[in-house]
């Protein structure tokens, strides 16, 4: 168990510039999830993958924002056209079907757009 | 919508005090109710959870009793090390609803151990 990595941990940007991430989840998890979270907040639901599916969609996650996982591996989740509000940290964890209520998170990766 | 709220922090203890950490929710139907804990430089990690009333999740010394007629989830620790300073978040999940694969987090509540 290696846990789930995401990269880049940092990431500073220009508005109007698009930005990639990256979230290895632990290898046998078939669940997949985005989460946002902003200072003195709790993470907020952005997106949720079963396998390569992605079954739910937070209404946070505007036109801007793209998620895949292709051969549900690992997943990526894209921004375009950064707005300030953008900036936080971007969260990913995984979970087994026959334990879907332990998420693992890893460590995220801390937008900034300047 | 399903919602929890958990008390503000920051909340400063010395060594081997008691810890209560209030959660109180918002949900329809039978959620499972959570606390996760994130330790410093540390991606966030399940610390206990309890999936109907009356359930008491415990682990590594902490606690907490789901509570339907009060609609609370308090964490509970009787002695606190310095090792227990992190931000704790209480969380649930609602699976029979048609959000049953969000988790929907509080702010979360940072606890600092002084020795």
């Amino acid at each position: 168990d290696t846990g789930v990595s995401q990269n880049p941990r940092h990431k500073i940007t220009k508005r109007g510039q698009n930005v990639t991430f990256r979230c290895d989840p632990i290898s046998e998890h078939n669940r997949l999830y985005w989460y946002r979270q902003t200072l003195g907040q709790g993470p907020e639901f952005l997106t949720y993958f079963q396998n390569e599916a992605q079954l739910e969609k937070s209404r946070l996650l505007s036109d801007r924002f793209s998620a895949e996982r292709p051969k549900g591996s690992f997943s990526t989740l894209e921004i375009q056209r950064t707005e300030q509000g953008d900036s936080a940290m971007y969260l990913c964890a995984s979970s087994s079907t026959g334990f879907r209520e332990k998420l693992f998170f890893g460590s995220g990766t801390q937008l900034s757009v300047l | 919508g399903d919602s929890v709220t958990q008390m503000e922090g920051p909340v400063t203890l010395s060594e081997e005090a008691f810890l209560t950490i209030n959660c109180t929710y918002t949900a329809t139907g039978y959620p499972s109710l959570f606390w996760y804990v994130q330790y410093p430089g540390e991606g966030l990690q399940l610390l206990l959870k309890a999936t109907k009333a009356d359930d008491k999740g415990s682990n590594k010394g902490f606690e907490a009793t789901y509570r339907k007629e009060t609609t609370s989830f308090h964490l509970e620790k009787g002695s606190v090390q310095v090792s227990d300073s992190a931000v704790y978040f209480c969380a649930l999940t609602n699976i029979l609803s048609n959000t049953g694969n969000q988790f929907y987090f509080g702010t979360g509540t940072s606890l600092t151990v002084i020795p």
